[in-house]
């Protein structure tokens, strides 16, 4: 059973556009989650993270969305750049104090210019 | 900021070949990880640790072992490579529920 699961696997938007990016959980001990953003060629690099005991984080252009009853989470990215182009984790972790994360399969972001 | 490295960056060999993956990182993280990362399955974790002479098992440990020598290096081993070990396998590093910081990965090919 997957406990992290992302949707769409892939997504295109025009440059300008918002990118809506969804992620749901199984485990309710998960208490953090960070998006993790990777460029072909490169390893993923934390992009943005929220606690579960906040409903929003921003950091300029992206924003997560947390909803705990529900178990999902959606990242925004406003004002889509072709720079934005890559794929997107999301992860999971909380409980035991093991640092481990569970990731999500990935969505593949393109943005056209 | 955080570095991690990874060597080789490439690496090739047959069926029944014996291959050690290095890892290193600098930032007196007590966390390390081992990730293999296929087209559809995102990352998956292979073996992890909390710190020198600790290894704990992963999500999809069959096939590998690890050994975490000091606080900076992690090595992932197959003994007996098979072709399903194809993939591209990231290290990673962190302190507990905080980023964690990957390498550049390793493309292993097993022929």
């Amino acid at each position: 059973q997957q406990q992290v699961r992302q949707s769409p696997q892939s997504l295109t938007v025009w440059e300008g556009e918002t990118a809506i990016l969804n992620c749901s959980y199984e485990d309710s001990t998960f208490n953090y989650f960070p998006w993790y953003q990777q460029f072909p060629g490169e390893g993923p690099a934390l992009l943005i993270s929220i606690r579960s005991v906040s409903d929003k984080k921003e950091d300029g252009r992206f924003t997560i969305f947390f909803n705990k009853r529900e178990k999902k989470l959606s990242l925004h990215i406003t004002d889509s750049q072709p720079g934005d182009s890559a794929t997107y984790f999301c992860a999971a972790s909380g409980g035991t104090n093991t640092g481990k994360l569970t990731f999500g399969d990935g969505t593949v972001l393109t943005v056209k210019p | 900021e955080a570095a991690v490295t990874q060597s080789p960056r490439n690496k090739v060999t047959v069926t029944g070949g014996n291959v050690t993956l290095s890892c290193r990182q600098t930032n007196s993280h007590n966390y390390m990880y081992w990730y293999r990362q296929d087209t559809g399955h995102g990352l998956r974790l292979i073996h992890y640790s909390y710190g020198a002479g600790n290894l704990q098992i992963g999500d999809v440990p069959d096939g590998y072992k690890a050994t975490r020598t000091t606080q900076e290096d992690f090595f992932l081993l197959l003994e007996l490579a098979s072709p399903s070990q194809t993939s591209l396998y990231f290290c990673a590093s962190s302190d507990a529920h905080a980023e964690q910081f990957f390498g550049p990965g390793t493309r292993l090919t097993v022929l």
